[in-house]
């Protein structure tokens, strides 16, 4: 079946303009997660979803990152003013949320360069 | 707050040879974790987990990592590796709630696999 998708693969913004990046989880998948990976670091978690409800959201880095889940399904990461530290690859990751399988299933990612 | 170490930056294996990447994690309790595997320009790919029960989990392409509650650890090893293996390996934990319920994962900072021939 389909895994994780995400678009733009690739996204370059100059600095102070504002982005989108969009996730698509694995049908039926209850939660949905956000990270973000610096060059040769490993992920860092941002934001967790289940179904519409942002539960948490203690890894944004600053009041610039917003994210959000309006129908429980896709979901959008929104940088406000784009910093050049920002440049990173973002991964989206979904999971059943139910029972015991806990397992994060990834998408491919966007990576922002931020000029 | 739970923490994962991966202590070798990069390991170099011959093609052919065994494989024992390492991994530590700091939890108040049992975690979930999990070993991810990535290629470049790619996402990660799970390539085992551990939720309960027996603690030597087989995985994907060979691969098998055993659970040692006692040393905090959950090292991955493959018996012979591929030229195909060469990648980013990251070990990770998860943080296990009483109602069954998950968290964002906490990731190390990952094992860069290189082959040679």
């Amino acid at each position: 079946g389909a895994g994780v998708s995400q678009s733009p693969r690739y996204k370059v913004a100059k600095r102070g303009q504002d982005v989108a990046l969009r996730c698509d989880p694995i049908s039926g998948h209850v939660s949905l997660f956000w990270y973000q990976q610096a060059l040769g670091q490993g992920p860092e978690f941002l934001t967790y979803f289940q179904n519409e409800a942002q539960l948490d959201k203690s890894g944004l880095p600053s009041d610039r990152f917003f994210a959000e889940r309006p129908e429980g399904s896709v979901s959008t990461l929104k940088i406000q003013r784009t910093q050049q530290e920002d440049s990173a690859v973002y991964l989206c990751a979904s999971s059943l949320g139910r029972g015991n399988d806990h397992t994060q299933y990834f998408g491919p990612g966007t990576r922002l360069t931020v000029l | 707050a739970q923490s994962v170490t991966q202590p070798d930056i990069h390991i170099t294996v011959s093609e052919g040879a065994s494989l024992e990447l390492r991994c530590n994690y700091s939890y108040g309790a049992t975690p979930y974790l999990f070993w991810y595997v990535q290629s470049p320009g790619q996402g990660l790919q799970l390539l085992l987990k551990y939720f309960s029960g027996d603690t030597l989990v087989q995985g994907i392409k060979g691969f098998e990592a055993e659970f040692k509650r006692s040393q905090s650890s959950f090292n991955l090893r493959k018996p012979s590796v591929h030229w195909s293996d060469a990648a980013e390996y990251f070990c990770a934990v998860g943080a296990r709630y009483s109602g069954g319920g998950a968290d964002g994962l906490t990731f190390g900072k990952g094992t860069h696999l290189i082959i040679q021939p």
